[in-house]
């Protein structure tokens, strides 16, 4: 069983589009990330959520809206994608708020995300 | 500002050669220091990390990384290259605040 897994993997579309990515854990984890990793391969945090609460949000352009269901699902919406949206998405999990000493965090596969 | 430099964007090795991969990270207080592994189209793994309890940590693979305060430096070792090492390697910091600091990556070449 996929620990984190994230749909879709491949994601194309145009400027100005909305698209949703989403993103399950099956680990039972209290926190939920995405990550944006650009083509330099440089990995950046976006959000970070804790038990459905907003505890990350890193000067993100606020056409970028996370929602967290439950604490088993994050999901990205994106609206009017530019041209700069285009990178890998990844969700990650750990357990607890500042569990980074005790828990790793569980990447998943990414989904790659292009805009023409 | 907290970061995490690591020298090299790219390392060539031949197999069975000793693999460094560097990374210095910049603080004033005791950081959480994390390896990751990232193999192509899939997410990051870690490989090993260190919690201020033994200085050397061993992780999965063969790998291990040295904590040197004096140097503020968490290399990446392994003795002996295998083909199936070839991916990109990150390494990271945490100050046990919610954030996870990634460096810009090591790509790991292997050559037969």
């Amino acid at each position: 069983d996929t620990a984190v897994s994230q749909t879709p993997k491949y994601l194309v579309t145009q400027m100005g589009n909305d698209k949703s990515i989403k993103c399950e854990q099956n680990l039972g984890h209290d926190t939920m990330y995405w990550y944006k990793q650009d083509s330099k391969k440089f990995l950046k945090i976006m959000f970070s959520y804790n038990n459905k609460e907003l505890i990350i949000n890193e000067t993100v352009p606020n056409r970028f809206s996370p929602k967290s269901p439950d604490k088993a699902h994050l999901n990205l919406h994106i609206n009017s994608l530019e041209l700069g949206d285009s990178a890998v998405y990844f969700c990650a999990s750990s357990q607890g708020k500042t569990g980074f000493h005790n828990s790793p965090l569980h990447f998943g596969n990414g989904t790659r995300l292009t805009v023409t | 500002a907290q970061s995490v430099t690591q020298l090299g964007s790219h390392v060539s090795v031949s197999e069975g050669a000793l693999v460094l991969l560097r990374c210095n990270y910049s603080s004033s207080v005791p950081p959480y220091l994390f390896w990751y592994v990232q193999y192509p189209n899939q997410g990051l793994q870690l490989l090993l990390k260190y919690t201020s309890a033994a200085t050397l940590v061993k992780g999965i693979n063969g790998f291990e990384a040295e904590f040197k305060k004096s140097e503020t430096s968490f290399h990446l070792t392994k003795p002996s290259a295998h083909m199936s090492d070839a991916a990109e390697y990150f390494c990271a910091v945490s100050y046990n605040t919610d954030k996870l600091i990634f460096g810009t990556g090591t790509r790991l070449q292997v050559f037969p």
